[in-house]
């Protein structure tokens, strides 16, 4: 499994765009990248998964550069509701998730 | 819908008691897997089951723990003889045999706490 690296934590304000990158170096070429967002006290949510390029969906967007060696979800205008760990998995889409710590973002008034 | 129904929320357990978490997949979803947190880490893959089919049990600990996901009824995760180190938040997710495996739907959990 490729090992990814994400900032421990970011805060912002209400309105605001909010940018986690996540770094994985060693992503092999079968390996998609996926994103979950968890709130206290809750299981993960799915949000997106991407290959290479641009993913967006009503949620959130996805940039993939040509390299694949790191990602970018993109929150639009984030609200207090915003507030929760995002986890950046990276592999061949197979069951076995796996969790790093994640970014936990906390979104202010 | 009703998502991924987990109970109980919370248990507490003695040192060397058994401890059965219970899950109930969305409807229509045939896979279920076990996830544990421990504190200040991410989830980790335990256990991935289909209707009376352990598919993959790779990640739960060989001793004490036991996993079965029956023709009827819920996914019961099973573990006997617990220690402190047992404490942690295990969450169960379900997907539909249709769907790509990486979106899988996540419970509340059920916070075990050992005393």
């Amino acid at each position: 499994l490729a090992k990814t690296t994400q900032p421990i934590s970011m805060d912002s304000y209400e309105g605001q765009e909010v940018n986690i990158t996540c770094s994985h170096n060693n992503i092999a070429t079968n390996d998609y990248i996926t994103w979950y967002q968890q709130f206290p006290s809750q299981g993960p949510r799915f949000i997106i998964q991407g290959y290479k390029t641009k993913v967006t969906n009503e949620v959130a967007s996805l940039f993939i550069p040509a390299d694949r060696k790191s990602s970018t979800l993109s929150l639009p205008r984030v609200s207090l509701s915003d507030t929760a760990v995002y986890y950046c998995l990276v592999g061949d889409n197979d069951y076995k998730l796996s969790f790093g710590a994640g970014t936990t973002v906390t979104v202010r008034a | 819908n009703a998502g991924v129904m987990q109970n109980p929320r919370h248990l507490v357990r003695r040192r060397g008691q058994e401890a059965r978490l219970r899950c109930s997949p969305v409807k229509g979803h045939s896979h279920v897997y076990w996830y544990r947190q421990l504190p200040e880490e991410g989830l980790k893959f335990m256990v991935y089951l289909q209707k009376e089919n352990i598919i993959d049990e790779s990640g739960m600990p060989k001793e004490r723990f036991s996993a079965e996901f029956p023709k009827e009824g819920p996914s019961i995760l099973r573990i006997q003889q617990v220690v402190r180190g047992d404490s942690a938040a295990y969450f169960c997710a379900s997907s539909p045999p249709d769907r790509e495996s990486y979106e899988q739907y996540f419970g509340p959990g059920t916070r075990l706490t050992v005393t």
